[in-house]
């Protein structure tokens, strides 16, 4: 079984500061690994994945994210933030092998950005 | 390509009455995943199907919930009787079944917003 924690349930910060979202996991098996954002009243929306190869990854809006192994973690980073990256954002992991392929999320993160 | 399509966006019913979510997914995914999001318990997996048999229903919380796909284009889940407690928003996503760039991702549709009176 897997598990994803979400260290931080409600980050704000200033427009054009850095972020970063915190993610780790705990699985007996390997995984794969993902963020999804989801805004207002809207469903949910692949950021980016780590599937194998390069441990940091580049997604959509900017969005970067780096796989650590040995620290279990995915955390979520963005040099300069938006007003329109106020959203809330998923980690979520599935296994690599197997015929399972459910995503296990984590509880989310409210990334509200300030004027 | 139009997304993984749900019907209603908005649901409005009472206490006892039978509710029916409709999904559907992207053409020629092969899993379908219905999802429940609540401010309590996040996103929680009620159920998945692949190619249009359910694999997993592990997490459907009782009888009064079920869900079928009778062709690879469509889906439902259902609620009978509704109580207040299933007031949530319920996603239904698509997935490809084969290798390639989206191997593994889930497509999302816009919800269904269920309040139960």
């Amino acid at each position: 079984a897997q598990s994803v924690t979400q260290l931080d349930s409600q980050v704000p910060v200033f427009e054009e500061a850095p972020v970063e979202l915190r993610c780790n996991y705990s699985s007996s098996v390997s995984v794969y690994l993902f963020w999804y954002v989801q805004y207002p009243n809207q469903g949910l929306q692949l950021l980016l994945k780590y599937l194998s190869g390069s441990t940091l990854v580049k997604g959509i809006n900017g969005f970067e994210a780096e796989f650590n192994k040995s620290q279990t973690s995915f955390h979520l980073r963005k040099p300069s933030v938006h007003i329109s990256d106020t959203a809330e954002y998923f980690c979520a992991v599935t296994p690599l092998h197997g015929s399972a392929r459910q995503l296990t999320f984590g509880s989310g993160t409210q990334l509200t950005v300030l004027p | 390509d139009a997304g993984v399509i749900q019907s209603p966006r908005h649901e409005v019913t009472e206490m006892g009455q039978e509710v029916t979510l409709r999904c559907k997914p992207i053409s020629g995914h092969d899993y379908l995943f219905w999802y429940r999001q609540t401010m309590m318990r996040g996103l929680e997996l009620l159920i998945y199907f692949n190619n249009n048999v359910p694999i997993d229903d592990s997490g459907m919380p009782e009888d009064r919930f079920s869900a079928k796909m009778p062709n690879a284009s469509f889906s439902t889940l259902k609620i009978q009787p509704s109580e207040p407690r299933d007031s949530a928003v319920y996603f239904c996503a698509s997935s490809p079944g084969t290798s390639g760039s989206a191997y593994n991702e889930q497509f999302f549709g816009p919800g269904t917003r269920l309040t139960v009176l």
